[in-house]
């Protein structure tokens, strides 16, 4: 069946270091993909987005990666800070659904 | 602050008792979704609503059932719970237009005993 799934269960990186998460997905219908962020005890907290259209997007120390050839997506995280840490999700929606599918989520570390 | 507001934030259940799961917005989003977190099973949908009045079922509806009066409320009702929804839960919105991220709530932690 379709999933969206995560290369990497944890990551652990040095702080100031940059981080790579990725994510593949197998739906070819969707058309719209975002990353979550989610801390301890909290509800995952959207990060930044991509429609199928782009294959990069850049935000505050944030960039989205799209491959539509092999499915696939991955977040650069810029100079990775402490407060980095989390759990971090990808999600694909398929177009018209309005529906999210996640990804089992990557525990990013960040090492002072 | 505006955003979603979850109730209770913890509770211990014993099985077989009925327990309803509160959630409110205040963003005027039509959309509202219920989810629920297990470890190493992310994020699975139970319930969604697209406008008040309509609700769909998920990927995991089983035991669950939602309501959507109105605009702001979607109640996720457990009839009557089993140690298998032991979980974190967690309800959503979202804005207009299908390219549009969920705004979550902090979760409610539920424990079947």
């Amino acid at each position: 069946g379709e999933s969206v799934g995560l290369h990497l269960p944890t990551l652990s990186v040095q702080e100031g270091d940059n981080s790579i998460i990725n994510c593949a997905y197998s739906n070819s219908a969707s058309d719209y993909f975002i990353w979550y962020k989610q801390e301890s005890g909290k509800g995952p907290q959207f990060i930044i987005d991509i429609r199928s259209n782009m294959d990069k997007r850049q935000g505050q120390r944030v960039t989205v990666l799209l491959n539509k050839t092999v499915k696939h997506l991955s977040l650069q995280i810029a100079a990775t800070q402490p407060g980095d840490s989390a759990v971090y999700f990808c999600a694909e929606n398929e177009a018209n659904a309005g529906k999210s599918t996640f990804g089992d989520g990557t525990t990013l570390t960040v090492k002072p | 602050i505006a955003g979603i507001t979850q109730a209770p934030t913890s509770q211990i259940l014993a099985a077989g008792r009925r327990m309803t799961l509160r959630c409110t917005q205040d963003m005027r989003h039509n959309a509202m979704y219920w989810y629920r977190q297990d470890l190493g099973l992310g994020l699975r949908l139970i319930h969604y609503s697209n406008t008040a009045g309509t609700t769909g079922k998920g990927e995991v509806p089983d035991g669950y059932s939602v309501s959507r009066a109105n605009t702001d409320d979607f109640p996720l009702t457990l009839a009557s719970a089993v140690p298998s929804q032991t979980s974190v839960y967690f309800c959503a919105s979202k804005g207009q237009g299908i390219d549009s991220p969920l705004h979550f709530g902090n979760g409610t932690r539920l424990t079947v005993t």
